[in-house]
C-alpha cells in the first residue's frame, strides 16, 4: 500500500458523459500527478499540482480537467467521453517539488467508456 | 523533450536465470532515471532511481541498475531472478531541470514472466 488512494476503483460510462476522479495524496504529499495508461499510448503524463496550484501540464486533452483542493485531494474531470478514454488513469504523490523525489503511486481507476 | 525506450516487450525466463531490461533514453539534458515496477493487480512501486554520483544503483529487492551516460542507458539487472519477480518493469526519465521537470516520462514497459 503505497498510501494514496483513489477512488472508483472502476467507472463504466457512456460516449459523451462525465465522470469525475478523486485522489488523496500520502499524508504530507504537496504534490499530485495524473498519469494515464492506455494499450496504444502507454503510461502518458497528464498534469501535476503543487499545494493547490497547477505546475506541469503533459499531454492532456482540453476536455480534461483537474484541480487541487485545500485539503490537497485531487480530483481529474473528463467530459465528452470518447471511446479511447478508456484507460487506467493513475494519481501519484510526492512530498516536493523536487525532480528526483520519487513519486508514490495510487492503485488507479479503470475508466471503460461504452 | 525527453523519451524512453524498452526495447524488450516481453521477457520469459527460468528461476535463477540472470535479467537485463533494457532502457535508452533521448534528452540532452542532465536526467533522474528511475525503474519502477507493478505486479499483477498492485500499484507501481519504484525499484531504485539515479540522479547524482555512483552511476550504479542498487534497489530493492537485490535490483541494480547502472547509468551510462555515453550510451543514453540506465539497464536494469538481477543476478538470479524468482518466480516472485513476474511483472511489468518500466524505466521512467525526467530532466533535472525545464518547464516538464519533475513529468515522468515512461517507456512501453517490459513484461517480465518467470517460469517456476
Amino acid at each position: 500500500d503505497s498510501g494514496v488512494t483513489q477512488t472508483p476503483k472502476h467507472l463504466i460510462t457512456a460516449t459523451g458523459q462525465r465522470v469525475t476522479l478523486r485522489c488523496s495524496p500520502r499524508s504530507g504529499d504537496l504534490s499530485v500527478y495524473w498519469y494515464q495508461q492506455s494499450l496504444d499510448q502507454g503510461l502518458q503524463f497528464l498534469i501535476q499540482y503543487y499545494n493547490g496550484e497547477e505546475r506541469a501540464k503533459g499531454n492532456i486533452l482540453e476536455r480534461f480537467s483537474a484541480q487541487q483542493f485545500p485539503d490537497l485531494h485531487s480530483e481529474l474531470n473528463l467530459s465528452s467521453l470518447e471511446l479511447g478514454d478508456s484507460a487506467l488513469y493513475f494519481c501519484a504523490s510526492s512530498v516536493e517539488l523536487a525532480s528526483y523525489n520519487e513519486q508514490f503511486f495510487g492503485p488507479g481507476t479503470r475508466l471503460t467508456v461504452l | 523533450a525527453q523519451s524512453v525506450s524498452q526495447h524488450n516487450h516481453h521477457v520469459i525466463l527460468s528461476e535463477a536465470a540472470s535479467l537485463e531490461l533494457g532502457c535508452n533514453y533521448s534528452y540532452g539534458g542532465t536526467v533522474n532515471l528511475f525503474w519502477y515496477v507493478q505486479y499483477p493487480g498492485q500499484h507501481l512501486q519504484l525499484l531504485l532511481k539515479y540522479f547524482s554520483g555512483d552511476p550504479l544503483v542498487k534497489g530493492i529487492k537485490g535490483f541494480e541498475a547502472e547509468f551510462i551516460k555515453s550510451k543514453f542507458s540506465f539497464n536494469l539487472r538481477k543476478p538470479s531472478v524468482q518466480w516472485s519477480d513476474t511483472a511489468e518493469y518500466f524505466c521512467a526519465v525526467n530532466a533535472r531541470s525545464s518547464g516538464s521537470a519533475r513529468q515522468l516520462t515512461f517507456g512501453s514497459g517490459t513484461q517480465l514472466t518467470v517460469l517456476p
